[in-house]
């Protein structure tokens, strides 16, 4: 069972707009939910992460907007440039027990920016 | 570079052998994690350490998986009697385990990618 759903599957977008990729999730027991970037050949990277105490969280051209009682978050990347085309996938963690620091991942969002 | 180091980067071996890749995490991050990732998916989890100890297992490690961290610093995940659906991408990460600031922030290797014939 994907704890974590993910949409879209791809998406493109031309330079300079924004990119949307949403996510959902269940457990209301996760209590924070990261963002990461992936390039082919190469590990994921985290790109920017959330709390549910606060609803939006920005850095740069990247923003978290959460929604705690709809258990949605979304990930916008405003003034998207190609160098973003990459994987992108949200992830979640649960606060207790022996399992704290463990990942849900989503299924990933393959965004490509067209110049 | 002191980020997460993973070794070999390939790997092809044919059904039935056995193969063991290593993960030497960043230094002063004491917890490691092992997940798998197909191709079109996210990362599923495999197991993690604190220190030397492996405090969970999924049950996507079957009996033939086996990883260790016998000091607390490097580690390996052995796969014996390999099959074909083994053929994934293994990532290790690491992360600080004892700083509520460093709790979620993974940070992971390049992957080793086993091709299984």
């Amino acid at each position: 069972q994907q704890q974590v759903k993910q949409s879209p599957q791809s998406l493109i977008v031309q330079k300079g707009g924004i990119s949307i990729i949403n996510c959902a999730y269940e457990n209301t027991a996760f209590d924070y939910f990261p963002w990461y970037q992936q390039f082919p050949g190469k590990g994921p990277a985290l790109l920017i992460a959330i709390r549910p105490d606060v609803s939006e969280k920005k850095e740069g051209r990247f923003t978290i907007s959460f929604n705690k009682s709809a258990k949605q978050f979304s990930l916008h990347i405003m003034d998207s440039q190609p160098g973003d085309s990459a994987t992108y996938f949200c992830a979640a963690r649960r606060r207790e027990g022996s399992t704290l620091g463990r990942l849900y991942f989503g299924r990933g969002t393959q965004l490509t920016v067209w110049p | 570079d002191t980020g997460v180091s993973q070794d070999p980067r390939h790997k092809i071996t044919k059904r039935g052998q056995n193969v063991t890749f290593r993960c030497d995490p960043i230094s002063e991050h004491n917890r490691l994690y092992w997940y798998r990732q197909t191709l079109g998916q996210g990362p599923e989890f495999l197991t993690y350490f604190q220190n030397e100890a492996q405090l969970e297992k999924s049950r996507l490690l079957s009996d033939r998986f086996s990883a260790e961290r016998p000091k607390g610093s490097f580690s390996t995940l052995e796969i014996q009697r390999t099959e074909q659906g083994d053929s994934a991408m293994y990532l290790c990460a690491s992360s600080l385990g004892n700083r509520d600031r460093g709790l979620g922030a993974l940070h992971f290797g390049n992957g080793t990618r086993l091709t299984v014939t």
